[in-house]
């Protein structure tokens, strides 16, 4: 069964800590990508990348950075925590002609304390 | 913004077949409806997709009208274990698009 892993299901972390959620999918897909999800905001694309060592930047990239440097893992750091990080973050990723839809993590719960 | 509307809530009965319906009146010829739904606390999770013809797989069927303004999915037998939110979406055939979520139809399968 193909997989999308999100390393950690819940963290909690202090402001200004450096975070990293780290995501790994199995398929050989070329585009991966990290979405926040809050309620009544659906949704909100952060960061993407089309192949190792791309990225591009989405919606929201302000306080975000992303690192691929093999192209099964895609890392999502936050450089300095704070409490509007706190989030559910979502990772997935496509292949190349996306016919069959985007594969997602289980999402990692993270609270900025 | 999302291209498709849904009902906010619906509830289904298990054992009974739950139909979601879905409107896209906007949808253009190459773009694809697709499903996702998502379980309390998890990811999204793909479920089905079509392009004009009905669609059928282990999880669910997908019926989109002639004019492909608007579409249903169907889950024959629906469990608990589809309580979910569930997401109606266009994309296009290929290449990188942002998921655009709407709110969703929120299925609440009681026993």
């Amino acid at each position: 069964d193909v997989k999308v892993t999100q390393s950690s299901r819940y963290l909690v972390k202090r402001t200004g800590e450096k975070v990293f959620l780290e995501c790994v999918q199995d398929m050989d897909h070329e585009n991966m990508f990290w979405y926040r999800q809050d309620p009544g905001l659906g949704l909100r694309l952060i960061y993407f990348s089309y192949d190792v060592k791309m990225k591009e930047k989405g919606d929201i990239p302000e306080g975000y950075s992303v690192s691929r440097e093999k192209k099964e893992r895609f890392s999502l750091i936050l450089e300095s925590a704070s409490t509007n990080q706190t989030s559910m973050y979502l990772c997935a990723s496509l292949n190349g002609d996306s016919l069959y839809g985007y594969t997602f993590g289980s999402g990692t719960r993270l609270t900025v304390v | 913004d999302a291209k498709t509307t849904q009902p906010t809530s619906m509830d289904c009965a298990e054992g009974r077949a739950a139909n979601l319906p879905c409107n896209h009146s906007t949808i253009s010829g190459n773009e694809y409806v697709y499903w996702y739904r998502q379980i309390h606390s998890q990811g999204p999770q793909y479920i089905i997709h079509g392009l004009k013809n009905n669609e059928t797989n282990e999880m669910a069927s997908l019926i989109i009208t002639e004019d492909r303004k608007s579409s249903t999915l169907i889950l024959p037998h629906a469990t608990l274990r589809d309580t979910a939110v569930y997401y109606c979406i266009v994309l296009e055939a290929a290449g990188f698009q942002k998921l655009v979520f709407g709110t969703g139809t929120r299925l609440l399968v009681s026993p």
